[in-house]
């Protein structure tokens, strides 16, 4: 168990519906990562949090968003859904930014 | 831009075998190095990480990695294998600049040990 947890372990919507998955970090952990894990783009970074604040954007789509809030968890929004959404999405944390990041075990998202 | 390439998508041993998994990474600066394992519909787990203090890095479960500034390389390896190690490897680079510190991952490499 690595101190992150992930909420729901699954998800199972429509295309076009929205969704928010949800990441608290380890104790005292401040920085939030999300991954999008898909068989065909494999593990992609999609954007990092450090105490509030946004730090870094990888290949996020412009109908996904997320935030941190002031306890520090983490909610990604996706919108718009389309099939091609459907992958694990793992959260990870770092105590700060140049430490190693512990992962959760992931919310998979399936687009029907 | 920093990248990471695993060589071979799938590596077979056997149970006693030693176990070699390759990666090689490409960075301007000096990197941050990291190997995930990852086991059926579970998360990544941290097995080890480089982080300049020495080339020789001791992990969890036996796994160790050695950092090869030279040859950009930094390979897994595991004197004998355990059943139990079947699952998929992640060799991940991190560098620490003003755009954050993310992990960049490679492909994986999935390990199979046999009886």
């Amino acid at each position: 168990d690595s101190g992150v947890t992930q909420t729901p372990k699954h998800l199972i919507t429509a295309t076009g519906q929205r969704v928010t998955l949800r990441c608290s970090p380890r104790s005292g952990d401040l920085s939030v990562y999300w991954y999008q894990q898909s068989l065909d783009q494999g593990l992609q970074f999609l954007i990092q949090y450090y105490n509030g604040e946004e730090r870094a954007k990888g290949n996020i789509l412009e109908r996904f968003s997320a935030q941190q809030f002031p306890d520090l968890h983490s909610e990604l929004n996706l919108s718009s859904l389309e099939l091609g959404d459907s992958a694990l999405y793992f959260c990870a944390s770092s105590v700060r930014e140049y430490n190693e990041q512990f992962f959760g075990p992931g919310t998979r998202l399936t687009v029907l | 831009a920093q990248s990471v390439t695993q060589l071979g998508s799938h590596v077979s041993v056997s149970e006693g075998a030693l176990v070699l998994l390759r990666c090689n990474y490409s960075s301007s600066v000096p990197p941050y190095l990291f190997w995930y394992v990852q086991y059926p519909n579970q998360g990544l787990q941290l097995l080890l990480k480089y982080t300049s203090a020495a080339t020789l890095v001791k992990g969890i479960n036996g796994f160790e990695a050695e950092f090869k500034k030279s040859e950009t390389s930094f390979h897994l390896t595991k004197p004998s294998a355990h059943m139990s190690d079947a699952a998929e490897y992640f060799c991940a680079v991190s560098v620490a600049n003003q755009a954050g510190t993310a992990l960049i991952f490679g492909k994986g490499t999935t390990l199979s040990v046999s009886s």
